[in-house]
């Protein structure tokens, strides 16, 4: 099966902590997201990376780092410097960089609680 | 700022009903997506339509595009009850960018 998984499904974590949400896909997709998501909004972008060993701030990166090391792979860590880190999270990939229209193929989701 | 903001909020509607979902924004784009998302689940792509269509069909949806009023509406027709979902566009905000932006979405609700 091609597409994109995401593990866990739930995180707990302390407060102070570093917690790290994993993603995957094997859809050969160049373009890697993550966004994050609060009760009733919509998706903020926190990352993104285009290519193996480059990734660009979103327009809530602070608080969160990522590594793309390799194409299937684009984890993120949520450091103990967000402030407000509990929240749902969604990884994304998409073929965007063909010079062609693209959509984004999204993950079931890690919902992260910090306590 | 969020680039897309969808209208209305909440809709709640009877099975068989149609559904219409607007969604503005604010800037020029390329192109305009519908995604749907079930709760607690991740977002599905439903249709991608270019700034040079101004209607696209896609099974029971049919969305259209005005780019001079910047606003696009997806219809649902004859509505199930397994189209209770979120509903959300998303637009290429900065013209031809990888990223995209994403509107907060209307919650879909069809009763049986």
């Amino acid at each position: 099966d091609g597409g994109i998984t995401q593990s866990p499904k739930y995180l707990f974590r302390k407060e102070g902590q570093n917690v790290t949400l994993s993603c995957e896909q094997n859809l050969n997709h160049d373009a890697m997201y993550w966004y994050r998501q609060d009760p009733g909004q919509g998706l903020r972008l926190i990352y993104y990376s285009q290519i193996v060993n480059d990734f660009q701030k979103g327009d809530i990166a602070e608080g969160y780092s990522v590594s793309r090391e390799k194409k299937e792979s684009f984890p993120l860590t949520v450091t103990s410097a967000q402030k407000n880190p509990t929240a749902f999270y969604l990884c994304a990939s998409s073929a965007a960089g063909t010079g062609l229209p693209y959509e984004q193929y999204f993950g079931p989701g890690t919902r992260l609680t910090v306590t | 700022s969020q680039q897309g903001e969808e209208d209305p909020q909440a809709l709640s509607i009877q099975e068989g009903e149609n559904a219409t979902m607007n969604c503005s924004y604010k800037t020029s784009i390329n192109n305009l997506q519908w995604y749907r998302q079930n709760s607690g689940r991740g977002l599905v792509h439903l249709i991608l339509i270019r700034s040079n269509e101004r209607e696209k069909h896609s099974g029971r949806l049919r969305v259209t595009l005005d780019t001079s009023k910047k606003s696009s509406s997806l219809l649902i027709t004859a509505s199930r009850a397994a189209d209770t979902a979120s509903y959300f566009c998303a637009t290429d905000a900065w013209g031809g960018s990888e990223k995209l932006v994403f509107g907060k979405g209307t919650k879909l609700t069809v009763n049986p």
